[in-house]
């Protein structure tokens, strides 16, 4: 079965540098690629998706890329900001309607003013 | 906005004792999914489920069944309580088709 790996486990930036967390995948049909964002006590939310048929997508200071040749993902984060703070999962996901998400363990970014 | 919601935000329970986890969703989602989150581990799929009264096993089963009886509520039952049972409990649903998941608040379950 699929499997994603992730790092760094822990990540620790000066306000406004940027940050990058990486994800590998070993499943050649996974074919969908989200980042969610758990801040402290809440709950997980999607910040970010991608898709096999698209290299890299944007959205403000969030950025995500994907290599499909060598199975690895990543999120960009620049100009990093102290709510930035929070565990980022990453994850993978093959064809079909019932959406099942294989997780990464977990990075968690501290942004320090 | 979807809305998922938990039953219980804290939960303490002991050693043998059955238990109940409930999860509803109110945008009509076909699919509904049960996470159990432990820290260095993420986020493991114990069961989901994307119909009602259908449900698949995830990547970690053992110890735990569920329920859907409606397409809105989706149960997570302990049989009988172990102390590595002990962890954070997370719902998710989803449309069918779509990979958004949306995640409850939580139950947080320590096990005596």
């Amino acid at each position: 079965g699929e499997n994603v790996e992730q790092h760094p486990s822990t990540l620790s930036v000066q306000e406004g540098d940027s940050a990058v967390i990486k994800c590998t995948y070993s499943d050649s049909a996974s074919n969908y690629f989200p980042w969610y964002k758990q801040e402290l006590g809440k709950r997980p939310q999607l910040i970010i998706d991608i898709r096999s048929n698209v290299g890299e997508k944007k959205d403000q200071r969030i950025a995500v890329t994907l290599n499909k040749t060598a199975k690895h993902f990543s999120l960009h984060i620049t100009e990093t900001q102290p709510e930035d703070s929070a565990v980022y999962f990453c994850a993978a996901s093959k064809g079909g309607s019932q959406g099942n998400l294989i997780f990464g363990k977990g990075t968690k970014l501290s942004v320090k003013p | 906005d979807v809305k998922v919601t938990q039953s219980s935000r804290y939960l303490v329970k002991r050693t043998g004792e059955k238990v109940f986890l409930e999860c509803v969703q109110d945008m009509d989602h076909e699919n509904m999914f049960w996470y159990r989150q432990d820290p260095g581990l993420g986020l493991r799929l114990i069961y989901f489920s994307y119909d009602v009264k259908m449900k698949e096993k995830g990547d970690i089963p053992e110890g735990y069944s569920v329920s859907r009886e409606k397409k809105e509520r989706f149960s997570l039952i302990l049989e009988s309580a172990s102390t590595n049972q002990t962890s954070m409990y997370l719902c998710a649903s989803s449309l069918i088709g779509s990979k958004e998941q949306f995640f409850g608040p939580g139950t947080r379950l320590t096990v005596l």
